[in-house]
């Protein structure tokens, strides 16, 4: 049962352009969602992150927005840039004392120059 | 300042046999998490241990089990290797209280 859902395994952009990765979540008890970049033999990175009470969260190039009635979040990448390439992850989180978060199976982004 | 330490990288395992991974968190960590990724998949919790007890468990068999040291350090160990169990295991830390994970780069399991 995938609670939280990246559909497109993968993304391919021009460098200068925007890139938008989707999440779908089916748990509307999560209150907290987070996205990692992960490169080739390294593990994850955070990257970003929402609460829940929030529709928006800007760092940056980076941008989450929230959707709650869709269960929905897109992390938006502006502009891209080449470096950008890696695997993107969106977790989510229950609310509760152990910050366990709950993967997707990651979008594979590919930035060329 | 070290992050998270994870040895060895890369494992070649038989089936049946056994295979311990080690992990060392970040300074200032006291909790250690771990997770299996498999090929095309996003990284699936194992459990999670702190003050040196199994704190929560996702759904995995008992063939996986843990240890946490008195210096934060962990072991993931697993029995009776199965074809299945081939993949990349990552150990993340974190602190009590705070979120945010640290992960560490990964072991490449392959059974064979």
């Amino acid at each position: 049962d995938q609670q939280v859902k990246q559909n497109s395994p993968s993304l391919s952009v021009q460098e200068g352009r925007i890139s938008i990765l989707n999440c779908d979540y089916t748990n509307s008890m999560f209150d907290y969602f987070l996205w990692y970049k992960k490169y080739p033999a390294e593990g994850p990175t955070f990257l970003i992150s929402i609460s829940s009470i929030k529709d928006k969260n800007e760092d940056g190039r980076f941008t989450v927005f929230l959707n709650k009635s869709a269960k929905h979040l897109s992390l938006h990448i502006v502009p891209s840039q080449p470096g950008d390439s890696a695997v993107y992850f969106c977790a989510a989180r229950r609310p509760g004392g152990s910050y366990i978060p709950t993967f997707g199976r990651g979008t594979s982004l590919i930035v060329h120059p | 300042d070290a992050g998270v330490t994870q040895s060895p990288t890369h494992l070649i395992k038989t089936r049946g046999q056994q295979v311990t991974l080690r992990c060392s968190p970040k300074s200032g960590h006291d909790t250690v998490s771990w997770y299996q990724q498999a090929l095309g998949q996003g990284p699936q919790f194992i459990f999670q241990y702190y003050e040196e007890e199994e704190r929560q468990r996702g759904n995995f068999p008992d063939r996986f089990s843990g240890h946490q040291f008195p210096n934060y350090s962990s072991e993931l160990n697993v029995n009776a290797l199965l074809l299945g169990d081939s993949a990349l295991y990552l150990c993340a830390s974190s602190s009590t209280g705070v979120s945010g994970y640290t992960f560490g780069s990964g072991t490449r399991l392959t059974v064979v």
